[in-house]
């Protein structure tokens, strides 16, 4: 089985700070997603990436970057952290020869 | 874009019991409409899918159901167990992005 890992489970971060989640898949999978879930809204795609160095604006791009400068990790940038990007932040992998689509265990980030 | 709509949002099912979630979706090039499991504290897990040339998909206790024409897809779970309980989210493939409802809370009481 794919494994997703996320660097961190828990995170406190202050208001207007940099923040890096980081996203690690050990199968070699070309896609890879950066989700935001929220209660009452479901899953919602910040950014995904189809390659090394490539990526595509998902539905909630506004005050995210994205950084894949290897094939295994996908980094996800918060350039100045606000209370409103308080979220769980789920990674997923998949092969772009197979529709299914693997997860992270997410990171659950609290800006105050 | 795609729009994904899940219900019902809580679900309570005595254990034994059957549990139907359903999800309607609207764009009719959606090929691909899977079915996750996220318990508490921990990411999706993919538990059944069905690709849009298939009207049913079955594997042991799980079943998936596909209606093209009506644009929704079921799930169903038989003979449910405490350890089903959890939330259940829905999605739909368009192109090379999914788009997800927005979850069933499933609480099977003892």
């Amino acid at each position: 089985d794919v494994k997703v890992t996320q660097s961190s489970r828990y995170l406190v971060k202050r208001t207007g700070e940099k923040v890096f989640l980081e996203c690690v898949q050990d199968m070699d999978h070309e896609n890879m997603f950066w989700y935001r879930q929220d209660p009452g809204l479901g899953l919602r795609l910040i950014y995904f990436s189809y390659d090394v160095k490539m990526k595509e604006k998902g539905d909630i791009p506004e005050g995210y970057s994205v950084s894949r400068e290897k094939k295994e990790r996908f980094s996800l940038i918060l350039e100045s952290a606000s209370t409103n990007q308080t979220s769980m932040y789920l990674c997923a992998a998949r092969d772009s020869s197979s529709y299914e689509q693997y997860f992270g265990p997410g990171t659950r980030l609290t800006v105050t | 874009g795609e729009n994904v709509e899940q219900h019902p949002s809580t679900l309570s099912v005595q254990e034994g019991d059957s549990a139907v979630i359903k999800c309607t979706y609207s764009d009719s090039a959606s090929n691909y409409f899977p079915w996750y499991k996220q318990e508490l504290g921990k990411g999706p897990q993919l538990i059944i899918d069905i690709r849009s040339n298939v009207g049913e998909k079955k594997d042991q206790r799980i079943a998936v159901t596909l209606n093209k024409t009506a644009k929704h897809f079921s799930l169903h779970i038989t003979e449910t167990q405490p350890e089903d309980s959890a939330v259940y989210f829905c999605a739909a493939k368009t192109g090379n992005q999914f788009y997800f409802g927005t979850g069933t809370s499933l609480t099977v009481i003892p």
